[in-house]
């Protein structure tokens, strides 16, 4: 059972441009969320969280947004940079595990076309 | 910011062998370590939770036996899997939790032949 899902795999975008990633989770107790970014054989890195009681958070280039009725969150990046090309990984955590577990989307592999 | 050391990157060893991966949090406490596998094109999975002094907590389908964690220290903690086969070659990522919240390793690549 897949908590939560990122329905494409991958993505490719012209630099400049606006990149969107998309996450849906299933759980309705899942109070706050994260992006990851990861490049090959690395680890993965923080890139932004929210909470569920924004709908919105900002960071530079960075903007996550929190549709709670819809279960769904998504990334922007503007404008996009080569630099950005990774796969970038949606988690959530909450509800009474006590523990701080997140659980892990599959990741969107990003392109970023020079 | 927060690091978070893990070794090795990259281990290749025979089957029925052990091997030893290490995390270690530089310059901060790490009151909870999380250790997670990836498999290719696949997400991050949970494998096992444990706090400094204390059992660690394995999700469901781990095998405890198989995969040891040891959590000593604020600043240290290790996966070994034991007996290797070649299916748990895999990416194994540790994650530190601190006051500056999550903060991950680097991974570690193992191939078992």
């Amino acid at each position: 059972d897949q908590q939560v899902k990122q329905n494409s795999p991958s993505l490719s975008v012209q630099e400049g441009r606006i990149s969107i990633l998309n996450c849906d989770y299933t759980n309705s107790m899942f109070d706050y969320f994260l992006w990851y970014k990861k490049y090959p054989a690395e680890g993965p890195t923080f890139l932004i969280s929210i909470s569920s009681i924004k709908d919105k958070n900002e960071d530079g280039r960075f903007t996550v947004f929190l549709n709670k009725s819809a279960k769904h969150l998504s990334l922007h990046i503007v404008p996009s940079q080569p630099g950005d090309s990774a796969v970038y990984f949606c988690a959530a955590s909450g509800g009474t595990s006590g523990t701080y577990k997140y659980i892990f989307g599959t990741g969107t592999r990003l392109k970023v076309l020079a | 910011g927060a690091v978070v050391s893990q070794h090795p990157s990259r281990v290749i060893c025979k089957s029925g062998t052990s091997v030893k991966i290490e995390c270690r949090s530089l310059d901060f406490q790490a009151t909870t370590m999380f250790w997670y596998r990836q498999f290719p094109k696949q997400s991050l999975m949970l494998m096992a939770t444990s706090n400094e002094g204390s059992k660690a907590t394995y999700e469901q389908g781990v095998e405890k036996d198989k995969f040891l964690i040891n959590h000593a220290s604020l600043t240290l903690s290790t996966l070994t899997v034991t007996s290797a086969h070649p299916e748990d070659s895999s990416f194994y990522i540790c994650s530190a939790r601190g006051q500056y919240g999550y903060t991950f390793g680097s991974g570690t690549r193992l191939t078992v032949v």
